[in-house]
């Protein structure tokens, strides 16, 4: 079965320094997609980045980048020049299978990261 | 803008009272759409998939008669609550992926928060 481990619960980080939040997962599956959420106060799911299961190259979406590392299962985001905006929990996610619109998303425990000025 | 909408933000009833929550697609069809819960402080756990003409998938725990689901047209799936009480208070948010877009995320609705009491 798949599964998603956030080791972190929360994290502090100074304005404009960069952050790393951990991932790690596990699937049976070589085909699958791994993503990234923040999640502010208000409650909706915000997606930063993805980063496929064949993708030779790490992603990366403006000040976000994803340290995919295959063969240590994990899919860290690293955030770069952080803002006080950034402060959210944030959710790692896998989703068995590329592309399919009916493969469903599970989700690790999320980190709490807070940004202090 | 906003892809998947949700509708209502936010319930506040009786004990008792049955709520309907509504997920919509705004420019795609989606024969599938998936429904999480989320209570404070913790992930998304998904409750069930809304499957398009056919019956949904629940998650194992999840209860079929007391989370109803329908998903009568390709644009809209119904999560409808019944005899709420306490311990259903929680964060519903819905989500959906176009078919037709590849490796493209899923795309949550804004959740809505339903506190009974």
């Amino acid at each position: 079965a798949q599964k998603i481990t956030q080791t972190q619960p929360g994290m502090f980080v100074q304005e404009k320094e960069a952050v790393t939040l951990d991932c790690t997962y596990d699937t049976s599956d070589q085909s699958y997609g791994l993503f990234w959420y923040k999640q502010p106060s208000s409650g909706e799911m915000i997606f930063l980045i993805y980063q496929g299961s064949y993708d030779e190259q790490n992603a990366t979406e403006g000040r976000y980048s994803l340290n995919f590392q295959k063969a240590r299962k994990s899919a860290n985001l690293v955030i770069s020049a952080s803002q006080l905006g950034d402060s959210a929990m944030y959710f790692c996610a896998m989703r068995e299978g590329l592309g399919g619109a009916t493969n469903k998303l599970i989700f690790g425990t999320g980190t709490l990261l807070a940004v202090q000025p | 803008g906003a892809v998947v909408s949700q509708h209502p933000s936010r319930v506040i009833c009786k004990s008792g009272t049955s709520v309907k929550i509504e997920c919509r697609s705004l420019d795609f069809q989606a024969t599938t759409m998936f429904w999480y819960r989320q209570f404070p402080k913790q992930s998304l756990m998904l409750m069930a998939t809304s499957n398009e003409g056919s019956k949904a998938t629940y998650e194992q725990g999840v209860e079929k008669d007391k989370f109803l689901i329908n998903h009568a047209s390709l644009t809209l799936s119904t999560l409808t609550v019944t005899s709420a009480h306490p311990e259903d208070s929680s964060f519903y948010i819905c989500s959906a992926k176009n078919p037709g877009s590849g490796n493209q995320p899923q795309h949550f609705g804004d959740g809505t928060r339903l506190s009974i009491l």
